[in-house]
C-alpha cells in the first residue's frame, strides 16, 4: 500500500535560516512526489513535484526538494526562511495508474520566528 | 490567475439531512477530484471524475456519495444523509492533464459541519 509519512509535526525555524521538512514515502512502482503547502483557511498550493530527472527540484517562492530513491525521501528545504513562509505543508505521493488520487501525509507545521 | 471556486465556504446542518457542495473548476481542465480533511487529520481522497463519470473512488466514498458534473462549470459533490462524522473540510480540486505529471489545483475548501 502507498503510504507517506511527515516525521514531525513542527518544525521551527528561526528567519533568515536554513529550513527542512522532512517526508518518506513508501510506493509500489515508481514514485511521483509531491509538495503542497496551506495557509490558513486556504486550500492547498502546489509548491513542487519530482516526476523524473534531476533529483533535486526547484518550486515555487525559493522551495526545493530533493528526490533520494535509496532513503526513499523526499525533504523540502529552503535555504533561508522567511517569516511568511509560516504554513502547513503537506508532501504526496501518486504512484503510476494512480492519476489524480495523491496520499498525503499528516502535514508538518513550519513556524518561522522573527 | 484561474482558480477553482467552491462554494459554500461554511455549512452548518442537521444530521440526516442532504447538503449538496458546489465547485466550479478551471474551465479549460478536464478532471475534477474531491478530497476531504477531518479537522487535525490528512487530506483524504474521495473521488476523481472524467468524462462525466467516476475514475476511481476510495472507500469513504460509500453509497451516501454522490458526484455530477450537471453543466459545463460546476462540479457537485451531494451527501445524501449526512453523519456527525462527514463533519470536515471538503476540497475540491481540477487537472488539465490525465497524467501524474500533472499537479492539482485545489479550491479553498468547504467547511461542513453536521450536528
Amino acid at each position: 500500500a502507498q503510504s507517506v509519512a511527515q516525521p514531525e509535526d513542527q518544525v521551527n525555524v528561526a528567519e533568515g535560516n536554513p529550513l527542512t521538512v522532512k517526508c518518506t514515502y513508501s510506493v509500489s512502482g515508481n514514485p511521483y512526489l509531491f509538495w503542497y503547502v496551506q495557509y490558513p483557511n486556504r486550500g492547498l498550493q502546489f509548491l513542487l513535484k519530482y516526476i523524473t530527472g534531476d533529483n533535486l527540484v526547484k518550486g515555487s517562492y525559493g522551495f526545493e526538494a530533493e528526490f533520494n530513491k535509496s532513503q526513499t525521501s523526499f525533504h523540502l528545504k529552503k535555504p533561508s526562511a522567511l517569516v511568511s513562509d509560516s504554513a502547513l505543508y503537506f508532501c504526496a505521493v501518486c504512484s503510476s495508474g494512480n492519476t489524480g488520487k495523491l496520499i498525503f501525509g499528516q502535514g508538518t507545521t513550519l513556524q518561522v520566528k522573527p | 490567475e484561474p482558480e477553482v471556486t467552491q462554494t459554500p465556504s461554511h455549512q452548518v446542518t442537521q444530521m440526516g439531512q442532504e447538503v449538496i457542495l458546489r465547485c466550479v473548476p478551471i474551465s479549460n481542465h478536464l478532471y475534477f477530484y474531491w478530497y476531504r480533511q477531518i479537522l487535525g487529520q490528512k487530506v483524504e481522497f474521495l473521488v476523481s471524475f472524467y468524462n462525466n463519470e467516476i475514475s476511481e473512488k476510495s472507500e469513504i466514498f460509500d453509497d451516501q456519495f454522490s458526484v455530477e458534473r450537471p453543466d459545463g462549470s460546476n462540479f457537485t459533490l451531494k451527501i445524501r444523509s449526512t453523519k456527525l462524522e462527514d463533519s470536515a473540510m471538503y476540497f475540491c480540486a481540477s487537472s488539465d492533464s490525465w497524467s501524474n505529471t500533472g499537479e492539482l489545483f485545489f479550491g479553498e475548501g468547504s467547511r461542513l459541519t453536521v450536528l
